[in-house]
């Protein structure tokens, strides 16, 4: 069973750097094909893709919000980390981490963590 | 960037009522198409992948359908669950993209 959490700050100030970790269970980001992608959503909004990495360390950003975003990966520990630099209120979210494997599912993310809110406010 | 739309924005109707929701792309993205179903405080749900191909778990009144730019997911017989927002997402290309979103309430 794929499962996904994620874990950080809740609040940050603006110009601040946010650092958010997903553990997961249930894969190995060794194993081919598997990947973990990270999606936000302001309150009452939709959905936007931000970032994904893949278990050969090929790495995906939205263009957006490419300079940025760090994504990386501990195999180790069954986590992936994403760095977002310069935060401003408007990017107050709910941040929710997905797998994703590439060759299956055209694309679509199967399983999804919780997510987790930050607020980006002074 | 491939541009995603979706028709209606929201919806009206009653348990056992048929509802489509159709979903455009910018440009064609064959069948890399995933529909998703959200409820309030929770994460999104995978409903349909590869267009039209039904995610295990997820009950048969659910379909979807289309190819290229032109995508509609049915629910059949609305039920009481089924009250939620529902997203399209692009995997063609990156920038993955998500539609804006259809939200389904009780009339």
């Amino acid at each position: 069973q794929i499962t996904l959490k994620e874990s950080g700050p809740t609040l940050v100030k603006p110009t601040q750097t946010l650092t958010l970790t997903c553990t997961f269970s249930g894969f190995s980001l060794r194993s081919s094909g598997m990947g973990v992608g990270w999606i936000r959503q302001p309150p009452g909004k939709a959905l936007e893709w931000l970032a994904l990495i893949y278990w050969d360390d090929d790495k995906r950003y939205s263009p957006s919000l490419k300079s940025r975003l760090t994504i990386t990966k501990d195999t180790s520990k069954n986590q992936v980390v994403l760095t977002m630099t310069n935060m401003d209120p408007v990017d107050t979210a709910t941040y929710h981490c997905a797998h994703i494997t590439r060759g299956y599912y055209e694309g679509a993310f199967d399983y999804w963590g919780q997510g987790t809110l930050v607020t980006v406010s002074s | 960037d491939i541009q995603m739309t979706q028709s209606p924005s929201s919806v009206s109707a009653s348990v056992g009522d048929r509802v489509t929701i159709t979903c455009r792309a910018s440009q064609g993205i064959g069948t890399w198409l995933a529909w998703y179903q959200q409820k309030p405080g929770t994460a999104p749900e995978l409903l349909i992948y590869a267009a039209s191909s039904l995610q295990s778990g997820v009950p048969s009144r659910f379909s979807g359908s289309g190819s290229g730019t032109d995508f509609t997911l049915t629910i059949s017989s609305l039920q009481p669950e089924d009250f939620a927002t529902y997203y399209c997402q692009q995997a063609k290309s990156f920038p993955f993209t998500f539609g804006p979103g259809t939200k389904v309430d009780i009339k």
